[in-house]
């Protein structure tokens, strides 16, 4: 299976300042038809996770522009621009290029 | 509106059996849209992808950990998602939730069913 690195497994914040998540795969995400199927999920406290980005940097319908998603290969990263209280909660990369779908070990955004 | 509502889970001893429901409303998509997905989270743990099944039960795939054990399924005259789960473990016990495949992805989940196994 393709081993998913999330750092740091923690994350303090000041609200209103950016936040960096970086995620690492184990092998190459490019899809044999050139997509790259890494995506980043949010769950906030007591609810079902959210995806933010799919494909690198696509931004689902409703997620806020503070979120963005970025990266190539093995090497990518999910940027909010200036943190808010409602971003609170785990932070998740997964990838989905390659069966046996992985998940990242989580980042746990919070306020300091 | 999509609606997934996930049910069957509860307390199973050891080496026992469930099947969790997952009952999908996902106006507009046609059944041709509905390839699902069930992940797992262990109390106070991560996220672990299990299985997918495209929308006619052409494609299925399982996570290496529950192959054997467990079984995906989907009634299309019912819009309802199945996982059949067979010889239960400890580290079975978790909130199993299900997801609709949008883009190659978990783009919308349920609110999950909280399996428990213990004696």
């Amino acid at each position: 299976d393709v081993v998913m690195t999330q750092s740091p497994v923690s994350l303090p914040v000041t609200l209103g300042q950016p936040a960096s998540i970086s995620c690492r795969s184990s092998q190459s995400l490019v899809h044999s038809n050139g997509d790259t199927y890494l995506n980043w999920f949010q769950q906030r406290p007591g609810q079902s996770p959210r995806r933010l980005i799919y494909k690198v940097s696509n931004r689902d319908s409703g997620v806020p522009d503070r979120f963005t998603g970025s990266g190539s290969g093995t090497d990518f990263t999910l940027k909010i621009s200036r943190v808010e209280a409602e971003d609170v909660g785990v932070y998740y990369c997964m990838q989905g290029t390659h069966w046996g779908w992985t998940f990242g070990q989580g980042t746990k955004v919070e306020i300091k | 509106q999509v609606q997934l509502v996930e049910s069957g889970g509860g307390v199973v001893q050891p080496g026992g059996s469930l099947r969790l429901s997952c009952a999908a409303s996902a106006f507009p998509f046609t059944k041709y849209d509905m390839h699902m997905h069930w992940v797992r989270q262990a109390p106070g743990k991560g996220l672990e992808w299990l299985a997918f099944i495209r929308y006619d039960g052409g494609d299925i795939h399982y996570a290496d950990s529950v192959k054997g054990r467990f079984t995906i399924s989907w009634d299309n005259s019912k819009n309802t998602l199945y996982l059949q789960v067979n010889s239960l473990r400890a580290d079975d016990t978790a909130v199993y939730y299900c997801a609709k495949d949008e883009r190659g992805s978990l783009w919308f989940w349920g609110q999950g069913t909280l399996v428990t196994v213990s004696s």
